[in-house]
C-alpha cells in the first residue's frame, strides 16, 4: 500500500511569494495534519483536517491556510512568504481523531525562502 | 499551553542501551508517544502510552507515569542503524486534536 505522498518535494522561492504544497494520504484515512519542522527543531502543528472540516489550529498566522478535498487529499497554502517560513513542511494522515495518536508521516516538502 | 522537556543529545556505543527522558507539562493529557526520524526522512511512529507502565516491542520500550507527568523511551541493544532523532509527543484534550512535540533527541551511535 501506498504511504502518505507530498508535493513537491522541493521548492525555492522567494520573499512574498505565494505557495502551495499538496498531500494525498493513505487509503482509508480520513484525517491530514500539517506541520512545519524547522531544522534542529521537533515538529510544529498548523492544522488538522477531518472529513473536510478543520479540527484544530496551531499558532501560525493567518498566511497560513489549508482545506481538505472530497478524497482527503489536502493542500496547505502560504501566503506572503518570508525568510522564517523556510522550513521542512510534513504532512500525516491517520484514521480518525482518537485512537493511539499514531499518525503516519509523509517524507515532506522542504520549502527555501530566499 | 503545552510543553516537553526532553534531552538535546546522546551518545552510546553498539549493543548500550539508551534511556531517553520526556518530562511534558499539559492541562488534559491523552498520551504519549515516541516518534524516531533519520536525517532526511520523515517522522515514523515506534510507540504509544495512554496508562501507566512499560510497553514493550522488541528492542524499543516506552515507559509512563502519568503521576510524574513523566516517560521514557528505552532503546536497548543499540545498532547503527538507531542514530536518529527522537520525539516524545501528546495529545491535550484542552487542546484540541493536535500533537505537540518536544524538541527531540539526537542519538548517535558509536562502534
Amino acid at each position: 500500500d501506498a504511504g502518505v505522498t507530498q508535493s513537491p518535494t522541493h521548492l525555492i522561492k522567494t520573499r512574498g511569494q505565494q505557495v502551495t504544497l499538496r498531500c494525498s494520504p493513505i487509503s482509508g484515512h480520513k484525517s491530514v495534519s500539517w506541520y512545519q519542522q524547522v531544522l534542529g527543531q521537533g515538529p510544529q502543528f498548523i492544522f488538522q483536517y477531518y472529513e473536510k472540516e478543520e479540527r484544530g489550529r496551531g499558532n501560525f498566522p493567518d498566511r497560513f491556510s489549508a482545506r481538505q478535498f472530497p478524497n482527503y487529499s489536502s493542500e496547505l497554502n502560504v501566503n506572503a512568504l518570508l525568510l522564517g517560513d523556510s522550513a521542512l513542511y510534513l504532512c500525516a494522515s491517520s484514521q480518525g481523531l482518537a485512537g493511539n495518536n499514531e499518525q503516519f508521516f509523509g517524507p515532506g516538502t522542504r520549502l527555501t525562502v530566499l | 499551553g503545552q510543553s516537553l522537556e526532553q534531552p538535546s543529545e546522546v551518545t552510546a556505543v553498539e549493543g548500550a542501551i539508551v534511556q531517553i527522558n520526556c518530562t511534558y507539562q499539559t492541562s488534559g493529557f491523552y498520551g504519549l508517544s515516541w516518534y524516531q526520524q533519520h536525517d532526511g526522512g520523515a517522522p515514523t511512529f515506534l510507540s504509544y502510552n495512554a496508562l501507566d507502565g512499560l510497553e514493550e516491542t522488541g528492542r524499543f520500550s516506552s515507559f509512563l507515569s502519568r503521576s510524574d507527568s513523566y516517560g521514557y523511551l528505552l532503546l536497548q541493544e543499540l545498532q547503527m542503524k538507531d542514530s536518529a532523532s527522537y520525539f516524545c509527543a501528546v495529545r491535550d484534550r484542552a487542546a484540541g486534536n493536535k500533537l505537540t512535540f518536544g524538541g527531540g533527541t539526537r542519538v548517535l551511535v558509536k562502534p
